[in-house]
């Protein structure tokens, strides 16, 4: 089955503790992104990443790194949360980079920092 | 600058009744416009797509959605709504850069089909 996975689905954490959300494709997919849903403010992307070791800073990249070793994987790091990173992430992809192909969405990732 | 809005944060209709959500946008050139539905704690679903061609544009689960230039919009449309319809609705637009595009989203309309 096609499909975006990411984990973990839930995660408490505390400020300052390192934290990785791993996410991976199976659809040989180019184009990988992450974004972030906030009440009131819709999705808002974080990073992106054309293809392997290829990444760009998105609308709201402060506090987050990402890496594209692999062009299945896109994971997202917090090198030291902070609580207004509390929020629902997803990961998604595209088949390319051009923009008139859909992009397909992980289950998402609820993240509490505290 | 470029940018997409849906002006309604909350829709309500009645079962089998038409719907629409409404969506704008403003954008250099020709857009490309999508939206997307998501269904309580699930990821987002793609539902169609406007690229070029006919303005009114046809995708899953009964919905459809006008692309009208003009007034630079996109409304998603149904003609008849189901219960199970009530979801979450984003409109999103590619906004392109240099070798690349990020997708931006509207706020989101939420539509409740009242039984």
């Amino acid at each position: 089955e096609a499909q975006v996975t990411q984990n973990p689905r839930y995660l408490i954490t505390v400020t300052g503790k390192k934290l990785t959300v791993t996410c991976s494709q199976n659809m040989n997919h180019e184009y990988m992104s992450w974004y972030r849903q906030d009440p009131g403010l819709g999705l808002r992307q974080i990073y992106y990443s054309m293809n392997v070791e290829v990444t760009d800073k998105g609308d709201v990249p402060e506090g987050y790194k990402v890496s594209r070793k692999e062009k299945r994987n896109f994971p997202l790091i917090l090198e030291s949360p902070s609580p207004n990173q509390t929020s629902l992430y997803f990961c998604a992809s595209s088949r390319s980079r051009e923009p008139q192909y859909e992009q397909y969405f992980g289950p998402g990732t609820r993240l509490t920092v505290t | 600058a470029q940018s997409v809005a849906q002006p309604e944060d909350q829709v309500n209709v009645a079962e089998g009744n038409p719907l629409t959500v409404k969506c704008t946008y403003s954008v250099s050139g020709n857009p490309y416009l999508f939206w997307y539905v998501q269904y309580p704690n699930r990821g987002l679903q793609f539902l169609l797509k406007y690229i070029t061609g006919d303005n009114l544009v046809k995708g899953s689960y009964g919905f459809e959605a006008e692309f009208n230039k003009s007034q630079t919009s996109f409304h998603l449309k149904k003609p008849s709504a189901l219960v199970s319809d009530s979801a979450l609705y984003f409109c999103a637009v590619p906004f392109s850069g240099a070798g690349s595009y990020q997708l931006t989203f509207g706020k989101g309309t939420k539509l409740s089909v009242i039984p």
